[in-house]
């Protein structure tokens, strides 16, 4: 059980363009999610927690306007990096909050070119 | 949240006990320990979590000192696919996990 997916599992665009990544519970319904982002050889920062039905809570120095975060609904939330730029291109990671702990999709890989 | 403090890296040899230490000595009443490691690559895995008894599932157990300043987790029988990066987080249940540098284990055959 716990199981949490995400899609695409790598993207490559073009600079300039939008991406959105989904992530989804499988067998779960999360009120709660959580999106962060892991550059190489670094740990997971976490970029903003998403509540089904509200606003986005974003961290410190994470662009609102640039990470458009939806969560329609108790099994999805979405991830929208408008106007890509190669200095965005990382490994992107959400996660539900399940019965007692959070859980993990396998993350999206982007590449901007 | 209480700050963790993990041993950059570890070494292992393939079959042993692996003991990975964690240090969270300003740890508040409400917060548990969690445990998780992320294999390259991929997502985080969660494998255990505990507030002061100790715990065990099929993965992993979790010691957790009398006084919780500190804890250990243990993989009782390491194989080669247990190699990954070990985040040790202090948080109270249902607030967001915030990972810190955690420690690489290396099993060696």
């Amino acid at each position: 059980g716990a199981v949490v997916s995400q899609h695409p599992s790598r993207v490559i665009c073009k600079s300039g363009t939008s991406v959105k990544i989904e992530c989804r519970s499988l067998d779960f319904q999360a009120t709660t999610m959580f999106w962060y982002r892991q550059f190489p050889k670094q740990s997971l920062m976490l970029m903003a927690t998403s509540n089904e039905g509200s606003k986005a809570t974003y961290e410190q120095g994470v662009e609102k306007d640039k990470f458009l975060i939806n969560h329609a609904s108790l099994t999805l939330s979405t991830l929208t990096v408008t106007s890509a730029h190669p200095e965005d291109s990382s490994f992107y990671i959400c996660s539900a909050r399940g019965f007692q702990t959070q859980y993990f999709g396998p993350g999206t890989r982007l590449l901007v070119l | 949240d209480a700050k963790t403090t993990q041993p950059p890296s570890m070494d292992c040899a393939e079959g042993r006990a692996a003991n990975l230490p964690c240090n969270h000595s300003t740890i508040s009443g409400n917060e548990y320990v969690y445990w998780y490691r992320q294999i390259h690559s991929q997502g985080p895995q969660y494998i255990i979590h505990g507030l002061k008894n100790n715990e065990t599932n099929e993965m992993a157990s979790l010691i957790i000192t009398e006084d919780r300043k500190s804890s250990t987790l243990i993989l009782p029988h390491a194989t080669l696919r247990d190699t990954a990066v070990y985040y040790c987080i202090a948080a109270p249940r249902d607030d967001k996990i915030i990972f810190g540098k955690g420690t690489r284990l290396h099993i060696l055959p």
